[in-house]
């Protein structure tokens, strides 16, 4: 168990619609990364928060949005949900910026 | 951008065989991470290194900075090890991750 938690494990929606996946750091864990792998594309960053604030992007779409509250939880919000949005997405934590990162067990997302 | 390459793609073994999986990228770099996923999904981070050489239990990984490259080795290999093993390094400009494609193990009985 790598202490991150990410909710749900699971979720099955339709085209167009909008969802929220969850995502509690480790304890004292400062910084939160969002990761999607899919089967063409492989495992890619999206983005990360330090401490509250925004501190990098990737490949992030514009109809993806995060943001990470007060107790260092964060939340990816993925709207107007398309057929290739189908895949797992992965949440870690490190206590710093560029030390080691966990990862959590991922929520498998299946747009239909 | 850091490119990342894994080799092999695929790799298939018997039980006790010793492992290595090989990793470059393209950029200078501060740290590499070597992941292990297992057929769940999971993803469990094996080693963050910087130069040298780093143990755990029966994984090696060691890191040559001036060459750009990375091995992980696996000695006395069992089957509990079959994994899809991922090298990733931190992109550039970004402090995210970028990942090599993995190495799909399969270690036979």
């Amino acid at each position: 168990d790598s202490g991150v938690t990410q909710t749900p494990k699971h979720l099955i929606t339709a085209t167009g619609q909008r969802v929220t996946l969850r995502c509690s750091p480790r304890s004292g864990d400062l910084s939160v990364y969002w990761y999607q792998q899919s089967l063409d594309q492989g495992l890619q960053f999206l983005i990360q928060y330090y401490n509250g604030e925004e501190r990098a992007k990737g490949n992030i779409l514009e109809r993806f949005s995060a943001q990470q509250f007060p107790d260092l939880h964060s939340e990816l919000n993925l709207s107007s949900l398309e057929l290739g949005d189908s895949a797992l997405y992965f949440c870690a934590s490190s206590h710093f910026e560029r030390t080691e990162a966990f990862f959590g067990q991922g929520t498998r997302l299946t747009v239909v | 951008k850091n490119e990342v390459e894994q080799s092999p793609q695929n790799l298939t073994a018997q039980e006790g065989e010793f492992i290595t999986i090989n990793c470059s990228y393209s950029v200078g770099i501060s740290a590499l991470h070597w992941l292990q996923q297992h057929p769940g999904g999971g993803i469990v981070s094996l080693f963050m290194l910087s130069s040298g050489k780093k143990k755990h239990g029966r994984l090696i990984a060691t890191i040559n900075i001036q060459e750009k490259h990375s091995s992980l080795h696996i000695t006395a290999s069992h089957p509990r090890d079959s994994a899809v093993y991922i090298c990733a390094v931190p992109g550039g400009g970004a402090d995210g991750l970028t990942f090599g494609k993995g190495t799909h193990l399969i270690i036979q009985p």
